[in-house]
């Protein structure tokens, strides 16, 4: 099926640093979207991109949908403790599938 | 107002017994959707409906997932005969309405089989 390459796999930074995410396909897509998961708990919606090229931000966080519709990257400004998490990016097939496409997720640490 | 809610949030099970999930979602949200997640990885795609109507039933692993939605609201996974492969967290999510990708999750079931 329609895979998600998301990199990288983890990251270990230092409280206050800048983080930076992506993912690619060889697919097209329509939407962008990335999520945040704590353990125990679902995903939560941080972002969603709709058009190519637009870059949106929410907080320190700022995503961008690729010009090409084959990716897109997250960027953390400023890390803080509660950074720490799973992201993962997810995207919507041109094609009509209503379906999302997950990547593998980044395994985000901070050290303080 | 309140999010999805799903429950069990944990379920222990013998490998043959059957198992059902369930999930109630944002009141209001058409679509419906069910992933499954394994240790350490990404989310799966099993089940999406929309109202009662499962358009989309192409990520049910085997014969032994089943799914239904009853009045547009809760949906219940259903699986059958479990093995130790299906042990993992069952997610459930919901959006407005099919063509809004921006969806919803719960916290999920853990499943575990022994």
């Amino acid at each position: 099926g329609q895979q998600l390459n998301q990199s990288p796999q983890s990251m270990f930074i230092q409280e206050g640093e800048d983080v930076s995410m992506n993912c690619t396909s060889s697919s097209i897509f329509n939407t962008w979207l990335w999520y945040k998961q704590d353990p125990g708990e679902g995903p939560v919606l941080l972002i969603a991109l709709y058009k190519a090229g637009e870059l949106t931000s929410n907080g320190r966080l700022t995503a961008q949908f690729g010009i090409t519709r084959k990716d897109s990257f997250l960027n953390i400004s400023a890390s803080i403790p509660s950074d720490v998490g799973i992201y993962f990016c997810a995207g919507q097939l041109s094609g009509g599938a209503q379906k999302l496409v997950f990547g593998q997720g980044t395994r985000l640490t901070i050290n303080p | 107002g309140a999010g999805v809610s799903q429950s069990p949030s944990n379920k222990v099970t013998e490998k043959g017994k059957d198992v059902e999930l369930r999930c109630d979602p944002i009141s209001g949200h058409t679509a419906l959707y069910w992933y499954r997640q394994s240790l350490g990885q990404g989310l799966e795609f099993l089940i999406y409906f929309q109202g009662n109507s499962a358009p989309d039933k192409s990520g049910l692993p085997s014969d032994r997932f089943s799914a239904e939605r009853t009045g547009g609201s809760v949906s219940t996974l259903t699986i059958q005969r479990t093995q130790q492969e299906d042990s993992a967290v069952y997610l459930c999510a919901s959006s407005l309405w099919a063509s809004s990708y921006e969806q919803y999750f719960g916290p999920g079931t853990r499943l575990t089989v022994t």
